[in-house]
C-alpha cells in the first residue's frame, strides 16, 4: 500500500536549536515535497525534490534546508529554529507530471518552538 | 506565479444542505486541478482530479467541473452529512520549468450541524 511516513509526529524544540524532520515513502515516487500548514495560510511549499541528491526551493524556503539522500527519504532541516517556525509540517510524494499525479501526504509533524 | 483562491474561512451548514466551495485558479499553463479533504489530526487526502476543460471529477458524492473559461473548479455536494465536516483544499499541479510543483489554496473549513 502506498505510504508516506513522517517522524517524529510531534516535537518541541528550543529557539536557536537544530531540528530535523524526516520523511520516508514506499511509493517509488520521483517527487517529494515539504509543506507547512498554518491557520489562515493553508499549505505552503517549502522545498521539493525530483531526484535523489538534488533539492529545489519552494515558495517559502527561508530558514529551511532540505536533503534527499535517496529516492525514499527526504528531510527538512531547521538549522536555527525560531518561534515563527512553530507549525504543522507535511511531507508528500508524487509521481510528478505522469498522469497529473496528485501528491500523497503523510500524517504530519507538529513542531512547537519555545 | 501560480495561485489558487478558494472560499475563505468557514462554511456552516445543516445536514442535507447543498454545498458549494468556490475555487478559482491563476496559472500560465493548463494545470491539473485537485480537491483534497483533511480531517483533524490527519494529513490531506486526495478526493479527485480533473485534467482538461469540461472534465468532471467526483468522489464520495462530491463533484467539480474543470472550467478553463472561468478558471474555476468549484466543489459541490447535493446533501452534506455531519461526517463531511473537515477542511477542504483546492490545488493545481503545473510544471513551471519542467518541475512538477503543486500549489494549494488556503483551505475552507466545513462544519455540518446535525
Amino acid at each position: 500500500e502506498a505510504a508516506v511516513t513522517q517522524s517524529p509526529r510531534s516535537k518541541v524544540a528550543v529557539t536557536g536549536g537544530k531540528v530535523t524532520l524526516s520523511c520516508h515513502q514506499t511509493n517509488n515516487h520521483d517527487y517529494m515535497y515539504w509543506y507547512r500548514q498554518d491557520t489562515g495560510h493553508g499549505l505552503r511549499l517549502i522545498h521539493y525534490s525530483y531526484v535523489a541528491d538534488s533539492t529545489e526551493k519552494g515558495d517559502i524556503p527561508d530558514g529551511y534546508k532540505a536533503s534527499r539522500p535517496s529516492q525514499e527519504n527526504f528531510s527538512l532541516i531547521l538549522e536555527l529554529a525560531s518561534l515563527s517556525q512553530t507549525a504543522v509540517y507535511f511531507c508528500a510524494s508524487s509521481a510528478g507530471i505522469y498522469n497529473n499525479q496528485a501528491p500523497l501526504f503523510g500524517e504530519g509533524t507538529r513542531l512547537s518552538v519555545l | 506565479g501560480d495561485s489558487v483562491t478558494q472560499t475563505e474561512g468557514q462554511v456552516a451548514l445543516s445536514e442535507e444542505d447543498f454545498l458549494t466551495i468556490h475555487c478559482n485558479y491563476s496559472a500560465s499553463g493548463y494545470p491539473a486541478l485537485f480537491w483534497y479533504v483533511q480531517y483533524p489530526g490527519e494529513g490531506p487526502q486526495f478526493l479527485f482530479r480533473a485534467s482538461r476543460d469540461k472534465e468532471k471529477g467526483s468522489s464520495r458524492g462530491f463533484e467539480a467541473t474543470y472550467d478553463k473559461g472561468t478558471t474555476s473548479f468549484h466543489l459541490r455536494k447535493a446533501s452534506v452529512q455531519e461526517s463531511d465536516s473537515a477542511v477542504y483544499y483546492c490545488a493545481l499541479g503545473e510544471t513551471p520549468g519542467g518541475n512538477y510543483k503543486p500549489t494549494f489554496g488556503k483551505g475552507t473549513s466545513l462544519v455540518v450541524h446535525p
